[in-house]
């Protein structure tokens, strides 16, 4: 199993202003996700957060938007930059462990409201 | 990927087995499905995981016929703490840098009644 924490839990930021939300991960990991769900939506996968390279970012989302850095196998870190109003959701970070099943263990997420 | 669709809400009451049917046509030979439950203001929680036939753990079974293109979640004797979001996942479990199970669908909010 894994336990992740998610710093802050929430926050309200201003227009234009940037945020970088940390997950930290009880045990080391090879890969973790970075998702966004938008109230009473589904998750969206932003990027997968690979120990020593860039990450992978989906469709729809950019580095410069949303840098990520993966320093260690157990922390990563998301940046909203230049943040709008439209970027006021939850964020999450989760790992995927394989052992007798796949799993995906989720943070808490973090909620952002922007003005 | 293998698309998912489930109905985008159920209601129950206390005592009942519940049942969500997820769809997903064109799953691919090496794809599993799993199932996470999401309840407000916290992630997803993994609940079952399957490749065929039936899966049963300590919440929930989980049923796939012959052909895999349709699952169906079995909560039994559902209480008032079953009230959430429950997502269907399809695709290859991640190892070692591969895998896909990353897409969620829609999900099915489940509400359950005194």
């Amino acid at each position: 199993s894994a336990v992740i924490s998610q710093k802050p839990s929430r926050d309200i930021c201003q227009r234009g202003t940037s945020l970088t939300i940390q997950c930290q991960v009880d045990s080391q990991v090879t890969m973790m996700f970075w998702y966004r769900q938008q109230p009473g939506q589904s998750l969206t996968l932003i990027a997968t957060a690979n120990q020593g390279s860039e990450a992978t970012y989906e469709s729809g989302f950019v580095i410069d938007k949303f840098p990520i850095s993966r320093p260690n196998l157990t922390f990563s870190t998301l940046t909203v930059s230049n943040m709008s109003p439209e970027d006021s959701s939850i964020y999450l970070c989760s790992v995927e462990v394989w052992g007798e099943r796949n799993e995906q263990f989720f943070g808490p997420g973090t909620r952002l409201t922007v003005l | 990927l293998a698309k998912t669709t489930q109905p985008i809400s159920m209601d129950s009451y206390e005592g009942q087995e519940v049942n969500i049917t997820c769809s997903h046509n064109n799953i691919a030979t090496n794809d599993y499905i799993t199932w996470y439950q999401q309840f407000p203001s916290q992630g997803p929680r993994f609940i079952i995981q399957g490749y065929k036939t039936k899966v049963t753990n300590e919440v929930a079974s989980l049923f796939i016929p012959a052909d895999r293109k349709s699952s169906t979640l079995s909560l039994p004797r559902v209480s008032l703490s079953d009230t959430a979001v429950y997502y269907c996942l399809v695709g290859v479990p991640m190892n070692n840098n591969a895998g896909n199970m990353l897409t969620f669908g829609g999900g099915t909010r489940l509400m359950v009644k005194p």
